[in-house]
């Protein structure tokens, strides 16, 4: 089964700080996402990317970048993090774009 | 864009009660995954059934592709299936549309 690990499992912040969270999968999957869960929304989809250097948005992009250095890695960065950014962070893998994903276990943040 | 609903948003059973959750879609769907999402906040999925039916343990899925919806069957319920169920389908662009989820508590 994909191992998909995350880390910090949980940042605080103020608000117009600097956040980096990093995503690694061990399974040589193509495809990688960065998702936000909130209360009332579900997950929605910030960014992803189906390989080094490749970068897709998501459905909810602003404020944030991402950045996928190798295939393992995937990286959400976050700026000048803002109180509405405050949420449970999920990064994902699969191997093709319509294939099961496979999730880390999150990142909570807090940004105060 | 697609939209997915899933009902009932909560429900609560006693334990060894079989649970039936709900999935409807706005339009068709080439894929679609049930996740679980435990109390602490993890996600794992459970089954991947765009069409017909498919069993794991005690979990029976059947799509119903022409008609935009599925359903999660989960026999014989035990306490620790106690969390958040969550349905998404694949759109066009291979990202998932999520629902909100059904939040299921098994009363032992």
């Amino acid at each position: 089964e994909a191992a998909v690990t995350q880390s910090p499992r949980n940042k605080v912040t103020v608000t117009g700080g600097n956040v980096t969270l990093s995503c690694r999968q061990t399974n040589s999957h193509n495809y990688m996402y960065w998702y936000r869960q909130d209360t009332g929304h579900g997950l929605r989809l910030i960014h992803y990317s189906y390989g080094a250097g490749n970068l897709q948005i998501g459905d909810v992009p602003d404020g944030y970048k991402a950045t996928r250095t190798t295939q393992e890695d995937f990286f959400l960065l976050l700026e000048l993090a803002s109180p509405s950014q405050t949420s449970l962070y999920f990064c994902a893998s699969s191997d093709g774009g319509g294939d099961t994903q496979y999730f880390g276990p999150g990142t909570r943040l807090l940004v105060l | 864009g697609q939209q997915v609903q899933q009902s009932p948003s909560s429900l609560v059973l006693q334990e060894g009660e079989n649970a039936e959750l709900q999935c409807n879609f706005s339009s068709t769907a080439t894929q679609l995954q049930w996740f679980y999402q435990s109390p602490g906040g993890s996600l794992v999925s459970l089954l991947s059934n765009p069409s017909g039916t498919k069993h794991t343990g005690r979990l029976t899925s059947t799509t119903v592709t022409k008609e935009r919806r599925s359903s999660l069957h989960i026999s014989s319920s035990q306490t620790t299936d106690s969390g958040t169920y969550l349905c998404a389908i694949g759109a066009s662009n291979y990202q998932l549309i999520w629902g909100s989820g059904t939040k299921l508590i098994i009363k032992p």
